[in-house]
C-alpha cells in the first residue's frame, strides 16, 4: 500500500508550544500535501511540497520533506486552541485523464490545552 | 472559494434501503471523488470521475454506484444499505490534470444504516 503514516497517532500540548507531526510514506511521489480535519468535518488543504523541495512555509506552519527517508514533517509554531483538528498527509500519484489520486494517513490528532 | 456542498450532514437509513448521497462543487472542476472515512482505516477512495458521465472506481467500490449527469454534481448510491457501510462520507473535487491538484472538500456526511 502506498498509504503514508503518522506519527504519533495523538499529541497533547499546551497553547503557545510548537507542535511537531511527522508522516512517512512507501513509493515515490510527485507532492506531498497536509491537510487539517476539525471534529466531524470536511477535510481542508493547508500546503502542499513538491517532490524537489526539502522545506516549505506558510504562517505557522513548516513543512519538510525528505524523500531519501520518504517522510515528512508539519511543524505548528505558536499553537493556538484553534488548531486542535486531526492533521493528515497525503501523497499523490496519477489516475487515468489526468485525475490524481491521493492516498491518506491515518492522521494526527492534535489537542491544544489552554 | 471554492465550494463542496454535500446534501445531508446526518443520515440515518435503514438495511436494505437504497441511499443517494449528493455533492454539489461550484468552481467547475473536472474532477470529482467520493471516500468513506473509518476510524482506524483513515479515508479511502470509493469512486472518482474525470468528467460527465465519466466514472472509474476506486479503492473500495463493492456495494456502491455512482452517477454524474452535470460538470457540478457527482451522486454516490448505496443501492442496498448495510450496516458495515456506516461511516462518514466525504465529497471532494480537483482542477483537471496539473501536478500539484488540491482537492477541496465538502463537509461530509454521517450516515448510520440500522
Amino acid at each position: 500500500s502506498q498509504q503514508g503514516e503518522e506519527d504519533p497517532q495523538a499529541l497533547s500540548i499546551q497553547e503557545g508550544e510548537n507542535a511537531t507531526m511527522n508522516c512517512s510514506y512507501k513509493t515515490s511521489i510527485n507532492n506531498l500535501q497536509w491537510y487539517r480535519q476539525n471534529s466531524g468535518r470536511g477535510l481542508v488543504h493547508l500546503i502542499l511540497i513538491r517532490s524537489n523541495e526539502r522545506e516549505k512555509h506558510s504562517g505557522r506552519l513548516r513543512v519538510t520533506l525528505d524523500t531519501s527517508k520518504k517522510s515528512s514533517s508539519l511543524l505548528i509554531t505558536a499553537s493556538r486552541a484553534a488548531d486542535t483538528a486531526s492533521y493528515f498527509c497525503a501523497t499523490d500519484y496519477f489516475l487515468i485523464q489526468g485525475a490524481q489520486k491521493l492516498v491518506f494517513g491515518q492522521g494526527t490528532r492534535l489537542t491544544i490545552n489552554p | 472559494d471554492v465550494k463542496v456542498t454535500q446534501s445531508s450532514r446526518y443520515l440515518v437509513k435503514r438495511t436494505g434501503e437504497k441511499v443517494f448521497l449528493e455533492c454539489v462543487q461550484d468552481m467547475d472542476h473536472e474532477n470529482m471523488f467520493w471516500y468513506r472515512q473509518d476510524p482506524g482505516l483513515g479515508l479511502r477512495l470509493i469512486y472518482f470521475s474525470y468528467d460527465v458521465k465519466m466514472k472509474e472506481k476506486g479503492d473500495i467500490p463493492e456495494g456502491y454506484s455512482v452517477s454524474r449527469e452535470k460538470k457540478e454534481r457527482f451522486s454516490l448510491i448505496l443501492e442496498s444499505a448495510s450496516t458495515n457501510q456506516t461511516s462518514m462520507y466525504l465529497c471532494a473535487s480537483s482542477l483537471w490534470g496539473t501536478s500539484t491538484d488540491t482537492q477541496y472538500f465538502g463537509p461530509g456526511t454521517r450516515l448510520t444504516v440500522l
